[in-house]
């Protein structure tokens, strides 16, 4: 399957505790998105990266996210010290190329739950 | 900033009947992009529809099409002889034209069930 793939699909956590996802997107594609989905809600955009260089941070992303993309290949989104409130859907997408029309290709998503 | 917004929290239609999903939005930018996606349950967000803002045709994909008001900054979408697996959620979502990032802005989406 070339599509985009995230790990963990489910993760479980208590609070206070750090946890990392990690999304390969599709290959040669050169944009990476991280949304961030709650119940009832539609995707929020967290951060972009192109190629390794992260372009743009949601003020969404507090200090206890970081997201890196050490080789322009997969991504990982770290969240620190976890709350409650960041129980959510982490979707990953990714697009291809400078041309402006080109789709963002969704991944399954994680799930995270804080207890 | 832009905002999108779906007022319809839940619809029906019952199998090969038509059922229209509203959007509309807000923005002061003349070129963007407008989409709808399709989130099946459990399953990952596919794109159903595009629309440029600076075609005046509505887009047309097989039983979907846009209904695409850029004075009225409305874009619902319809679905043709719906089918039980058009069962999912729908998000309305705006893309800048200019601009780095091309991120999406989403609405809160709309929950459409079909009934067989």
């Amino acid at each position: 399957d070339t599509g985009v793939s995230q790990n963990p699909r489910h993760k479980i956590t208590k609070r206070g505790q750090n946890v990392t996802f990690r999304c390969d997107p599709i290959s040669e594609h050169n944009r990476l998105y991280w949304y961030r989905q709650t119940l009832g809600q539609g995707p929020e955009f967290l951060t972009y990266f192109q190629n390794e260089a992260q372009l743009e941070k949601s003020r969404l992303l507090s200090d206890r996210f970081s997201a890196e993309r050490p080789k322009g290949s997969f991504s990982t989104l770290e969240i620190q010290r976890t709350e409650q409130g960041d129980s959510a859907m982490y979707l990953c997408a990714s697009s291809l190329g400078a041309l402006t029309h080109n789709e963002q290709f969704f991944g399954p998503g994680t799930r995270l739950t804080v207890l | 900033a832009q905002t999108v917004t779906q007022s319809q929290p839940e619809m029906s239609v019952q199998e090969a009947e038509t059922v229209t999903l509203s959007c509309t939005y807000d923005t002061s930018e003349s070129d963007y992009y407008l989409f709808w996606y399709k989130q099946p349950p459990s399953r990952q967000m596919i794109l159903v529809i595009r629309q440029e803002a600076y075609k005046q045709q509505n887009a047309t994909e097989n039983r979907f099409s846009v209904n695409f008001q850029k004075a009225a900054k409305s874009f619902s979408l319809k679905i043709s002889d719906s089918q039980l697996g058009d069962a999912a959620m729908y998000f309305c979502a705006y893309r800048s034209l200019g601009g780095a990032t091309n991120k999406l802005i989403f609405g809160t989406g709309t929950l459409l069930a079909v009934q067989p």
